[in-house]
């Protein structure tokens, strides 16, 4: 079956614009993940989706990041005011529901100028 | 605070010879671990899971050890392949309530053919 996609694969921009990163998990899955991963490095959990729960917003680094799901289907991740230090790949990933295995798309390369 | 780290940035095995790579985690509490595998350009790829209950798992060709002890994480790749050349990345669940995961900072696996 499908897996979790995510567009566009890649972005570039000039600093303080706003950008939009969307996420398609795989169907039914009920939890859907953003992580930030800088070059070289892992990955920074950012926010997570469960259902019709609050989400986890505790890993968004400023409130320049935000982000929306519509029910159980797609989210965007969103930053305003892009800063260079935002360039980085913008990982989305789902799971069945939280705490299980979370299966990854192919993430959004950003790149502030 | 909590962090999941790996012994050592890079790792080059010969074609066929056996790959071990190590991850040490922090949290007590943690009860769930994934091993994840990162082509270069692509998202992590599910490689193989273990609970806190066990101690030792297998798939095909890949195997992870848990000592809970120690609080370390193992996965010993058998046969390496140029397939396998990536990064691995091992990564906790630190609280069953919690969906996030905490990624350790990867290891890059180099084989020779």
């Amino acid at each position: 079956g499908a897996g979790v996609s995510q567009s566009p694969s890649n972005k570039v921009t000039e600093k303080g614009k706003d950008v939009e990163l969307r996420c398609d998990p795989i169907s039914g899955h009920t939890a859907l993940y953003w992580y930030r991963q800088r070059l070289g490095q892992g990955l920074e959990f950012l926010i997570y989706f469960q259902g019709n729960s609050a989400p986890d917003k505790s890993g968004l680094p400023s409130d320049r990041f935000s982000a929306e799901r519509t029910g159980e289907s797609v989210s965007t991740l969103t930053i305003q005011r892009t800063q260079q230090e935002d360039s980085a790949v913008y990982l989305c990933a789902s799971s069945t529901s939280k705490g299980m295995t979370q299966y990854f798309g192919p993430g959004t390369r950003l790149t502030v100028l | 605070g909590e962090s999941v780290g790996l012994h050592l940035p890079t790792l080059s095995v010969q074609e066929g010879d056996n790959s071990i790579i190590n991850c040490a985690y922090s949290n007590s509490a943690s009860d769930y671990f994934i091993w994840y595998k990162q082509e270069s350009g692509k998202g992590p790829q599910f490689i193989i899971d273990i609970r806190s209950n066990m101690d030792k798992r297998q798939g095909q060709r890949v195997t992870v050890l848990l000592n809970k002890t120690v609080k370390h994480l193992s996965l010993q790749i058998a046969a390496t392949q140029p397939g396998d050349s990536a990064v691995y990345f091992c990564a906790e669940f630190p609280s069953s309530n919690t969906g996030k995961l905490i990624f350790g900072q990867g290891t890059t696996l180099q084989v020779k053919p």
